[in-house]
């Protein structure tokens, strides 16, 4: 069973230009959770999705960020027009199930982007 | 506001001791916490859930219990070996949407 898949690994991006992270959850897990982790700094939540549903997205910046979870297909974190504080660890995470129970959360290796 | 503390400095200890980690909340009731372990450049790996009516639970070296009064857990690792140097983070779940600790940084030395 192939675990939490992430793309790119790394990614490089100018001032400006847009980037895409994509996730796959594991098989079988609905939701998907997506998360920013700055050097020496914890993970801050940034989104909750089911598929084609956003649970919780009180993490997410206002502006130049969305998410989007479709119904075939991988999970989409996207910022336009990158600024350099943008940079960081975004990793991904799915779990077959929460809500009244707590589920473990399965996470990706993450992507991180730098923004030149 | 919502807090999750952790110490902040690492944990420098020798091989065969046991490392213990704090975790700290406010403004949280919640239902449930976990522990997760994560190595440099990698995502965090699931270790151990508590549920806040369970005191204490045990997974091999590993042993977490749960102070809803105190709010506060404890993480043990027992007989520590130099594999478990990683970052420890602790994490909050309020109903789907989880909030992590800055995590305690743990190195074993032989």
């Amino acid at each position: 069973n192939a675990g939490v898949m992430q793309n790119p690994r790394h990614l490089v991006r100018r001032r400006g230009q847009e980037a895409r992270l994509r996730c796959s959850p594991m098989k079988g897990h609905s939701h998907v959770y997506w998360y920013r982790q700055l050097p020496e700094e914890g993970l801050k939540f940034m989104v909750y999705l089911q598929k084609e549903n956003i649970i919780d997205e009180s993490g997410m910046p206002k502006e130049r960020f969305s998410a989007e979870f479709p119904k075939e297909g991988p999970s989409i974190l996207r910022i336009q027009q990158v600024v350099r504080g943008d940079s960081a660890a975004y990793f991904c995470a799915s779990s077959p199930m929460t809500g009244e129970l707590s589920y473990e959360q399965y996470f990706g290796p993450g992507t991180r982007l730098t923004v030149t | 506001s919502q807090k999750i503390e952790q110490n902040s400095e690492a944990l420098n200890i020798q091989e065969g001791k046991t490392a213990t980690l704090t975790c700290n909340y406010t403004n949280y009731s919640p239902a449930y916490l976990q522990w997760y372990r994560q190595d440099p450049g990698r995502g965090p790996v699931f270790l151990l859930l508590i549920r806040e009516n369970e005191k204490e639970k045990r997974k091999e070296r590993l042993k977490v219990t749960f102070d809803t009064t105190l709010k506060q857990s404890l993480f043990h690792i027992t007989a520590s070996q130099p594999a478990d140097s990683a970052t420890y983070l602790c994490a909050l779940d309020s109903w789907g949407k989880f909030q992590f600790g800055a995590g305690t940084q743990v190195v074993v030395t032989p």
